[in-house]
């Protein structure tokens, strides 16, 4: 079965500093898509990023920074010089096209501070 | 990208109670699920929204509990029946079109006394 484990309950970090949050998933599907979203203090989630299976390219965007690799089962984000703003819980994603018909299952979520 | 809608935005309910949340999208999608999200976890899959069709529930979800419909592919509801305190939550509704983004409404806080 689909699994997402994000070891780091909570980080906190002061501002400008580099964080990053791991994410390891477990599947039995070679097609499959991994995710991450943010929610900050208000509720709403935020996409971020989905990558596919297919591709191991690491993504960068702006700040955000993301390394995905299939010999370790890993995703992980890394957001270079912290800001205030950054300060959410982070969740990591996993939708097995074929085993679970696409369903996207979210893992427990790593609560970032960004310290002043 | 899909932009949804949820109403209630938030409820205050008695024990013993229903309540059905709506949630509309602007556009027609493939798929439509119901998320749970206890105060301070993550994000629980309730069942997938299957359109003219009953709804496929995930483990620890039953249909009785959690009623939902999808008639069309731009609609769901969600029923959450009989509630307690447990039930206190917020739910929320996603879509996503092909394998892509999964795209979240706003969310319906649900608290129950």
């Amino acid at each position: 079965a689909q699994k997402v484990t994000q070891a780091q309950t909570e980080i906190s970090v002061v501002e400008k500093e580099d964080v990053t949050l791991d994410c390891v998933y477990e599947t039995r599907d070679t097609t499959y898509y991994l995710f991450w979203y943010k929610q900050p203090p208000s509720g709403e989630l935020v996409f971020l990023i989905r990558r596919n299976s297919f591709d191991e390219q690491n993504e960068i965007s702006g700040r955000y920074s993301w390394n995905f690799q299939k010999s370790t089962s890993s995703f992980n984000f890394t957001i270079t010089a912290s800001q205030v703003v950054d300060s959410a819980v982070y969740f990591c994603a996993l939708s097995e096209v074929v085993t679970s018909y696409d369903k996207v299952i979210f893992g427990p979520g790593t609560s970032l501070s960004v310290i002043p | 990208s899909a932009v949804i809608s949820q109403k209630p935005s938030r409820d205050i309910c008695q024990r013993g109670t229903s309540l059905t949340i709506q949630c509309q999208v602007d556009s027609q999608v493939t798929m439509m699920f119901w998320y749970r999200q206890q105060p301070g976890q993550s994000l629980t899959l309730i069942a997938t929204a299957n359109q003219g069709s009953e709804a496929t529930y995930e483990s620890g979800f039953v249909i009785d509990k959690f009623p939902i419909s999808r008639p069309n592919l731009t609609f769901s509801t969600l029923t959450v029946s009989n509630m307690s305190p447990e039930d206190s939550s917020i739910y929320l509704c996603s879509a996503r079109d092909s394998p892509g983004e999964l795209f979240f409404g706003e969310g319906s806080r649900l608290t129950v006394l």
